[in-house]
Formats: C-alpha cells, structure tokens, sequence
C-alpha cells in the first residue's frame, strides 16, 4: 500500500541544502505527508509532517506542491549527521493506522 | 534517547525457543503499533493495537502473538520462529483513533536472531 516514490540514493556536499524530492500522485485531499528518518540501527525518527501548506521546524522544511502530487524535503545546511535513510509516508484516510513506509532516500552527504 | 522503550535491544533464541518482546510508552498514546524490518528494507507493518483492542494483522504467521496488557504496553511473544525471522522489530504508538495529523513515535528496536 505504499502510495509514495522516491530516489532510491542522493549524495549532497557538507553545508549545503539537501532537497530530497518525493512522488504522491495518488494523495487524497484529507491525507498528510510525513517524513521521517533512520540512521543506521536505530529507530525511525520523526522529521516533519504535512497538508498542504508549507511547514518548517527546527530540522528542515517540508515543500508541498499546489497540486499535493509531490514534496520536498529540505535539510538547509546538512551536516555529516545527517547521512541516513529517509522515508516519505503518505497517512491514508481509509486506515489512518496504516502508516506504510516506501522505499526510503539513502542521503549521503560527504565532507 | 526515545519516549519509546524496548526491551531488550539484542535477543538470540532458538527455533524451539518462547521468548518475548516488550514495548513500553508513556505519552499517553492510544495507538501502538509492531513493524518488522530486514536489512536495507523499509519497516512492514505487523499489527496494531487501538485503545489495547487489536485492529490491524497484516497476515503475519501465528507464531508471533501480540498483547496489549494497557495503554502504556505492549508485548510481542514469539514461538517456534524460523532463522528468516531474523530482523529488527520496532514499536511504534501514536494519538488515538481518527488523528491523522498525529506522527509516530518510535522505539529503537530490538534486534532478533534466530538460530
């Protein structure tokens, strides 16, 4: 049930922005976009959730597109901590507890 | 550190061994939940429990039996496993039904090998 496609591996310079981009062409008007992280043997951390609108916190900057179709995660300055898998989830309104992770973003981000 | 906590971190049983898995949340979440995760594959979701009632089996083997004792708990028990159930398994627990504006929260696993 995975409703979400994204680039299996990115590679971003140290101090620069990460855009880890996301496909969710088959997003209903009520469902949210997630993201989350995980860093090596370790659990997935809460990175940043969605709408519609665009949302920023203290750990990046979650883009939606006007049409909901897409979003972009945005790490403004990644540093070498940052190197993990990340996942965009799409929260369905049918099953809201059936949060299904998709393939997940290997980003790594080199010195 | 987590608000999730799961016991133990590492765990090796045989295949005619009964052991368990705790999970344990104090956030006052109502939602919990058990995913399975193989090496470089993305967690699958298992089960879950609402308001300490199971509402989600994705058709996993009866040799993995969860309980939910209360709302801060939850148990995985395991019998009979085979060596492919060698993985990692997350906890999970979330706000109460109908939330879908409520993330997750995990646990940082504990790491099953069977022999």
């Amino acid at each position: 049930d995975a409703k979400t496609t994204q680039p299996p591996s990115m590679d971003c310079a140290e101090g620069r922005a990460a855009n880890l981009p996301c496909n969710h062409s088959t997003i209903s008007g009520n469902e949210y976009v997630y993201w989350y992280r995980q860093i090596h043997s370790q659990g997935p951390q809460y990175i940043i959730h969605g709408l519609k609108n665009n949302e920023t916190n203290e750990m990046a900057s979650l883009i939606i597109t006007e049409d909901r179709k897409s979003s972009t995660l945005i790490l403004p300055h990644a540093t070498l901590r940052d190197t993990a898998v990340y996942y965009c989830i799409v929260r369905v309104s049918y099953n809201f507890n059936k949060f299904y992770f998709g393939s997940g973003t290997k980003l790594n981000v080199k010195p | 550190d987590t608000e999730v906590t799961q016991t133990p971190k590492h765990l090796v049983m045989g295949m005619t061994n009964k052991k368990s898995l705790k999970c344990e949340q104090h956030m006052g979440h109502r939602a919990m939940y058990w995913y399975k995760q193989k090496a470089k594959k993305p967690p699958e979701l298992m089960f879950v429990y609402s308001y300490e009632k199971l509402s989600i089996n994705e058709s996993v083997p009866s040799r993995f039996s969860p309980e939910c004792p209360n709302s801060s708990l939850l148990n995985l028990h395991l019998h009979a496993l085979q060596p492919e159930d060698s993985a990692l398994y997350l906890c999970a627990s979330s706000q109460e039904k109908g939330v879908l504006n409520s993330p997750l929260h995990f646990g940082n696993g504990t790491r099953l090998t069977v022999t």
